[in-house]
This record gives C-alpha cells, structure tokens and sequence, in this order.
C-alpha cells in the first residue's frame, strides 16, 4: 500500500518569514496529492491540493509542487502570520482502485512567532 | 456542497462498554465514506472504508467494527472497548478525484 512521510515534525518561523514542509510518497500510482490544516481540536481542513498532471499550483500565500519522477510534493508559505499557527498533513490518494482512500503523513506542528 | 454531520463531539466510556458513533452525509448520493482515527493530536490512521450500503472494508484489525445500513449513514461501533481505543475519531466524505474529503466535526473518545 501506499507510504507517505512528511518532514519536518516541527517547524517554528517568525511571522513574515517562509515555511516548507516536505512529503515523499511510495505508490507511482497515485494521483492527487491534497494538503489540510488542522486547528487544536478541529476539524483538518483542505487547504490546497495539486494532481499528478500539474506541476506546480499557486493560491495567494500557499503553493504546492509536485516532482512525479521523485514521487515528492511540498506546501510553501510565503509572508507567514500567527493564524497559519496549526498542523499541516500532506496525503497521497490511491490511484489504483475507485476507492478514493487518503494516506496521511505524520503531520507537521508549524508555529508562527509574532 | 457536502456536509458531515457527526456525534456525539466528546465521549467518556468505561472499559469493556459498548459504543456507537454516527455519521451522516448531506448534499451527495452514494458517497465514499471512511473512518479514521487521530492518536494524540497527529497522525489519520485510516479504519474502514465503504464505496456503499453494506460494504464495508477493514484496513487495520482492531476492537471496532463500521456497518453502512443507509447510503448516508456511517456507524463505528464497539462491543467491549479498550483503553487503546481512545482517540479523535473523524469521518469524512468524499474520494472522488473531482475533489478531496470533507471531514466532519470529530468525536474525542476516552476510554478510562
């Protein structure tokens, strides 16, 4: 089955500054690779998601790229702010059935000094 | 849009009790369902999956069990639990590459 990691497991910025985190998967067939932020005991959230016939995919201060070739993909924020403060999961969706099913990295603890 | 109505939003159990969470889908028809589980604040380990009423897959062995009676009903259920059962249980919608999950709001289950 598919096998996602994610790096860093902690990541602390000063706000205005850029963050990246960084994901590998093992399954050449997957095909979508979203991104979520989860708040203290909320909910994860999509953020932004890229699909494997797109290189590179841009909204506001997030952007996402994926190398299909090294089977890596990585969310970039520009000008960080206190409120991007959360966990950010990377996931890989499994190309190969019509299941739909999402395999999750470890996530990655991001906190913005003010 | 879909939505993912979920509860209940915090669980107490004893060990050895039963238990029985729902989740319901609005604004969709035969949705991909799944339950995951979230282990001290990191981590969706994936629980089971239905592409529809009935069918049911299982990805880790565990104490639990999923039953999908209707298309939009989801239920996690228990008979005895343990300890390790304790977690943030999240259900979410979706799969279809149009599109990613949509997550509902999350039961925070402890086991004492």
């Amino acid at each position: 089955g598919e096998n996602v990691e994610q790096h860093p497991s902690t990541l602390s910025v000063q706000e205005g500054d850029s963050a990246v985190i960084k994901c590998t998967y093992s399954d050449s067939a997957s095909n979508y690779f979203p991104w979520y932020k989860q708040e203290l005991g909320k909910r994860p959230q999509l953020i932004i998601d890229i699909r494997s016939n797109v290189g590179e995919k841009k909204d506001q201060r997030i952007a996402v790229t994926l190398n299909k070739t090294a089977k890596h993909f990585s969310l970039h924020i520009t000008e960080t702010q206190p409120e991007d403060s959360a966990v950010y999961f990377c996931a890989a969706m499994d190309g190969g059935t019509s299941y739909g099913k999402l395999t999750f990295g470890q996530g990655t603890i991001l906190t913005v000094h003010p | 849009s879909q939505t993912i109505h979920q509860w209940p939003a915090t669980l107490v159990q004893p060990v050895g009790s039963p238990l029985s969470l729902e989740c319901t889908v609005e604004g969709t028809s035969n949705p991909n369902l799944y339950w995951y589980r979230q282990a001290a604040g990191r981590g969706l380990q994936l629980l089971f999956y239905s592409v529809g009423i009935g069918q049911i897959s299982s990805e880790v062995p565990q104490n639990l069990s999923a039953s999908r009676p209707q298309d939009r009903q989801f239920i996690l259920s228990s008979k005895k639990l343990l300890l390790s059962d304790s977690g943030f249980y999240l259900c979410a919608a979706g799969g279809d590459p149009a599109g990613g999950y949509t997550f509902g709001s999350g039961t925070r289950l402890t086991v004492v």
